[in-house]
């Protein structure tokens, strides 16, 4: 059973660089895996921010970046601000048409 | 504009059966794969369903395979998750996501979802 490992929580400065992962518990994410990256507050529908591996989705501004960083994917937030606080959810595809969503990590901007 | 409006949640006994649907407007929607994911109460994300453009193809996750069945009307710009033998951790939110231009590049708009709720 493969499970997409994310940090629980994280917490971020205004103004202060984040960097959420998403990993896998047996190898390594590669671009092969096609990471999305979603944003999601409470009661609301998810958001795309960023889908194979470093697309920004429509309308998402550029301190939201996704890369591969050593053998995880990593949403990169810049210029954090208040309405960043949010969940965070990373999706791999595993092939197959099949994907495995992350437990996520919840954001916290203080 | 890109919508996705999901309907045909509520509440149904153990054992029971619902027919979720997503109507879908704003592109080309015989283009583009689709998928469902729920949300549990208080829990994250799970991917549970999705079709190829066509129909002809159809995935599952372990946890609703052989329960689900996923299928679409081009016709009527409309995909549908059927879930039977529902249990009461198939209780969540289910959401409706368009797939990307390719199917594994990933989900690009999502509805705002829809209620399943088993229980007696």
């Amino acid at each position: 059973q493969t499970v997409v490992t994310q940090e629980p929580s994280f917490s971020v400065s205004p103004g202060g660089t984040v960097t959420l992962t998403c990993g896998l518990s047996s190898g390594s994410v590669s671009t092969s895996y096609y990471p999305n990256w979603f944003q999601q507050t409470p009661g609301q529908a998810p958001r795309t921010l960023i889908y194979s591996t470093n697309t920004r989705s429509s309308g998402v501004p550029d301190r939201f970046s996704g890369s591969i960083l050593g053998n995880k994917a990593a949403l990169t937030i810049t210029g954090a601000q208040a309405d960043d606080e949010s969940d965070y959810y990373c999706v791999l595809y595993m092939g197959s048409g099949l994907w495995v969503f992350g437990g996520g990590t919840k954001l916290t901007v203080l | 504009e890109v919508r996705l409006l999901e309907s045909g949640g509520g509440l149904v006994q153990p054992g029971g059966s619902l027919r979720l649907s997503c109507a879908a407007s704003g592109f080309t929607f015989s283009s583009y794969g689709m998928s469902w994911v729920r949300q549990a109460p208080g829990k994250g994300l799970e991917w549970v369903s999705g079709i190829s453009e066509s129909g002809g193809d159809r995935y599952y996750a372990n946890s609703v395979k052989g329960r689900f069945s996923i299928s679409r009307d081009n016709s009527k710009n409309t995909v549908y998750l059927q879930m039977n033998s529902l249990r009461a951790e198939d209780t969540a939110v289910y959401f409706c996501a368009k797939q990307n231009f390719n199917y594994h590049y990933g989900m690009d708009v999502w509805g705002r979802g829809t209620t399943v709720t088993v229980s007696s």
